[in-house]
């Protein structure tokens, strides 16, 4: 069965760190694009970032770009978001999903993140 | 990178069909045809159910069809069901390696 399971979800204060994980499982990790999508509370979805099959190049989203690094490891089937300089706007669940042809065909059940003091 | 426009809410008596609307901008929806939607359940992770604008995810009703038309995609789904009520997001290409997402739609079933 093709699977993501995302973890590393957790409650911060406002400027504080996290590093989510995404690993995934039933396919060949190392063929694709992967993205992070996340989603506030009662809100929509928003784009995060992606990573190159080969981790060798990454894009963000204006609104976390020069704060949260995207990276991963595919000797482990593994994508990571760094996120520093959190927000009390970062709160939202955060989705990992596997791209193909810039559509995200596989999504993880997703983590959240609540930044808050 | 502002969001795709969708229209809040929709509804629809079952076996009537509706239409999502999803309004972007020529750097987006009108300058490629990377047009996906995604189909969201409460407390559930999103579904793609269209990509590449017209191409149905496999599993999916032939009751769903995706076009596009300028800057404007749409999402339509005929004999609505009441398993159809949920959330729609549409999402596009936007260049540079970036993606815009919609506000979503809440579809619901009378």
């Amino acid at each position: 069965e093709v699977q993501l399971v995302e973890s590393g979800g957790d409650s911060v204060q406002p400027g504080g760190s996290l590093r989510l994980s995404c690993v995934g499982s039933g396919f060949t990790f190392s063929n694709y694009w992967m993205h992070w999508v996340r989603q506030a509370p009662g809100r929509g979805l928003v784009w995060v970032s992606r990573i190159y099959s080969d981790g060798s190049g990454a894009s963000y989203a204006d609104s976390v770009k020069g704060r949260f690094t995207i990276s991963r490891d595919n000797a482990k089937n593994t994508v990571f978001l760094q996120m520093n300089s959190l927000r009390v706007e970062d709160t939202a669940v955060y989705y990992c999903a596997r791209d193909f042809s810039h559509a995200l065909d596989v999504w993880g059940q997703g983590t959240t993140v609540i930044v808050s003091s | 990178q502002s969001a795709l426009t969708q229209p809040a809410s929709v509804s629809g008596s079952p076996g009537q069909s509706i239409t999502i609307s999803c309004t972007g901008t020529n750097s987006d929806v009108g300058n490629y045809n990377l047009v996906s939607w995604y189909q969201q359940h409460p407390g559930k992770a999103p579904k793609v159910i269209i990509s590449g604008v017209t191409r149905r995810s496999s599993g999916v009703s032939n009751r769903f069809s995706g076009s596009k038309s300028g800057n404007t995609a749409s999402l339509t789904i005929s004999g609505l069901q009441a398993e159809d009520e949920a959330d729609y997001f549409c999402c596009s290409y936007a260049g540079s390696y970036t993606w815009l997402f919609g506000g979503g739609t809440k579809l619901t079933v009378l």
